[in-house]
């Protein structure tokens, strides 16, 4: 089986600007989560889709936004970009029936904004 | 809501030492995954532990879920060079509520 895929793997972007990451899940795979990382707070839950419906949500500005379609890809969107949304943008697809189940992350996408 | 720590932050072995990391929710938790990640890559999953006072080994690997499934451990006898990384706890609530990762504790083996 293909594992989770990310696009793009790198982006610039500068300050003001808003951007698109998409995350390919595992086949059969209905649960999509995002996950902020960055070296002082670590892991941050953004939000989760199951059935191209967002499950849960973390706690971060509006200025972020995802969603999942029918075929379970998820894209997450951060309108208005800020110097402090620079991280590595982690999506992490599960089975996804209930809480708990164990995640298969994808490479990620490291987003810089200047 | 839910939070999850980890201790230590940081862990320097020499190689051939031991290693502990300890993971503490502030709620009583449905099952705790342990995830691993190398230097510039992903979490990668290593367990789940589901019952309280599991104990569950994996080669030199050793996980712990508290009888109060509100705290879990992950001990690695004789580190190697291999293990380095960041080792996260991620514990869920139950039912559809979400994965709650700890802080992470990173390890540095010196060889």
């Amino acid at each position: 089986k293909a594992g989770v895929t990310q696009t793009p793997r790198y982006l610039i972007k500068t300050r003001g600007q808003q951007v698109t990451l998409s995350c390919s899940p595992i086949s059969g795979h209905r649960s999509v989560s995002w996950y902020q990382q960055t070296p002082g707070q670590g892991l941050q839950f953004l939000f989760e889709y199951f059935s191209e419906t967002q499950r849960n949500k973390g706690n971060f500005p509006g200025r972020f936004s995802g969603r999942q379609f029918s075929n379970s890809r998820s894209e997450m969107n951060v309108s208005t970009l800020e110097l402090g949304d620079s991280a590595l943008y982690l999506c992490a697809s599960s089975y996804g029936g209930s809480g708990g189940n164990e995640q298969f992350f994808g490479p990620g996408t490291r987003l810089t904004v200047l | 809501g839910q939070q999850v720590m980890q201790i230590p932050q940081y862990q320097h072995v020499q190689e051939g030492e031991d290693f502990t990391t300890y993971c503490n929710s502030s709620t009583t938790l449905s099952n705790i995954q342990w995830y691993k990640q190398r230097p510039g890559g992903h979490p990668v999953f290593l367990i789940q532990l589901v019952k309280s006072g599991e104990v569950k080994k994996q080669k030199r690997l050793t996980f712990q879920f508290g009888e109060a499934k509100k705290n879990s451990s992950l001990h690695i006898t004789a580190t190697q060079t291999t293990d380095v990384g960041t080792y996260f706890c991620a514990g869920n609530s139950g039912g559809y509520q979400k994965v709650t990762f700890g802080t992470g504790t990173k390890l540095q083996v010196i060889p």
